[in-house]
This record gives C-alpha cells, structure tokens and sequence, in this order.
C-alpha cells in the first residue's frame, strides 16, 4: 500500500525558513518523480515543485522559484521541500504527491497534507 | 501557462441524477487532463487520468471524455459520497502544472 506522510509544518514568521518532509512506502521510490502542491485556505490547488526519481531534475512553480528547493534522499525515501523567505502568501495545506508517470503528470496518490502557517 | 477554467462552479443535484462537470482550456492539451475529487479536510484523489482512463479502484460510474481544449467529468448515477469539490489538471505544456478553480458538487 502506498503511504506519504508529510511533516515540518507549524507556524513561522515572514522571512523564516521551514523544511518539509514527505515520508514514502509502498512503491520503489526512486523510480518516480514526486511533487508538491500546496492549497491556501479555502481555495484551489497550485503546483508547487516536482523532481525527477533520480534527484537530477526539478521545477518550481513562478511564485516559489528562487525562494524553494525541492530535493529527495532515495536512500531513505523521503522527499523534502526548503521553504526559505517565507511570505504570507505561503500560508497553505502542503501536499506531496507521486507522480503516476514522467516527471510532473497526474498524481496518483497524496499525502493528508501539513499546514504552513506564515503569520507575525 | 494553460488556463484551465470549469463550469459550474456550483452544481447542486440530488443522489441518483447524472452530474455532468466540464472543464476548458486555453489552448490544446491533447489528451493529457486528469480529474481529482476532494472532500473537505482530505487530500485530492486521482479520478480520472489521460482525459478518459479511471485511476486504480475508481467506481465505472465515474467517466471522463474530451480531447482538445473541451473535457468533461460525468457521474452517471450519484451516490452521498460524491458530494465534494472536483478539480481537472493539465499535464500537457509544463511547467507549470495547472489546475481548474474547481467545481463544487453539493447536494440538492
């Protein structure tokens, strides 16, 4: 069964940092790519960042480019996201997500999400 | 940046009637536009993918047609637990990745 847990979320201040976490099982992880997507409160869904299974190839979203960083350890299937100069516009529900194929498609399974809350 | 934009926002029916969910683009996206249901406090899932292909373990009620800028989402016979908030996402020409603004689906 395929399982993402995400972690790290909590409340910071504007200007802070933050890493997320995203704990997979249940499939070999360094064959897909995997994704984050977040969801401010009330609204929508907005891509985030995606990453190659092999590490090598990311992509960020306009609005994070610059500020985030999406990395994984294939050694212990974990997929992580530095927030760095966080704004209140990054306040949201971070969800991981595997990609079904390619590096950046269809997301076939998620994670319950952690809350980002950048507030004074 | 594709824009995906669906309609209606709000579609209020009743369990057992036919819901039918459409989803346009602003340019082509071939066949590469995935559904996802979300009900409150839950992560998205994975409906459909490939504008047409159910997802592992999705009911045959749920169906997916389209090609081009046009797609539709339908639910041939709903039950309670269709009720939530449906997105379509482009997997087309990225980056970015995007997603519809979403169509609630409420009960009548």
């Amino acid at each position: 069964e395929v399982q993402l847990v995400e972690s790290g979320g909590g409340l910071v201040q504007p200007g802070g940092s933050l890493r997320l976490s995203c704990a997979a099982s249940g499939f070999t992880f360094s064959t897909y790519g995997m994704s984050w997507v977040r969801q401010a409160p009330g609204k929508g869904l907005e891509w985030v960042s995606s990453i190659s299974g092999t590490g090598v190839v990311t992509y960020y979203a306009d609005s994070v480019k610059g500020r985030f960083t999406i990395s994984r350890d294939n050694s212990k299937n974990t997929l992580y996201l530095q927030m760095n100069s966080l704004r209140a516009e990054d306040t949201a529900v971070y969800y991981c997500a595997k990609v079904r194929i390619t590096v950046a498609g269809d997301l076939d399974y998620w994670g319950q999400g952690t809350l980002v809350t950048v507030s004074s | 940046e594709i824009v995906l934009t669906q309609s209606p926002a709000t579609l209020s029916l009743s369990p057992g009637e036919r819901a039918i969910l459409s989803c346009r683009a602003s340019q082509s996206v071939s066949t590469y536009l995935a559904w996802y249901q979300q009900k409150p406090g839950q992560a998205p899932r994975l409906l459909i993918y490939d504008a047409s292909n159910r997802a592992t373990g999705i009911p045959a009620r749920f169906s997916g047609s389209g090609s081009g800028t046009d797609f539709t989402l339908t639910i041939s016979s709903l039950e309670p637990e269709d009720f939530a908030v449906y997105y379509c996402q482009q997997r087309y020409n990225w980056p970015p990745i995007t997603f519809g603004q979403g169509t609630s689906l409420e009960i009548k």
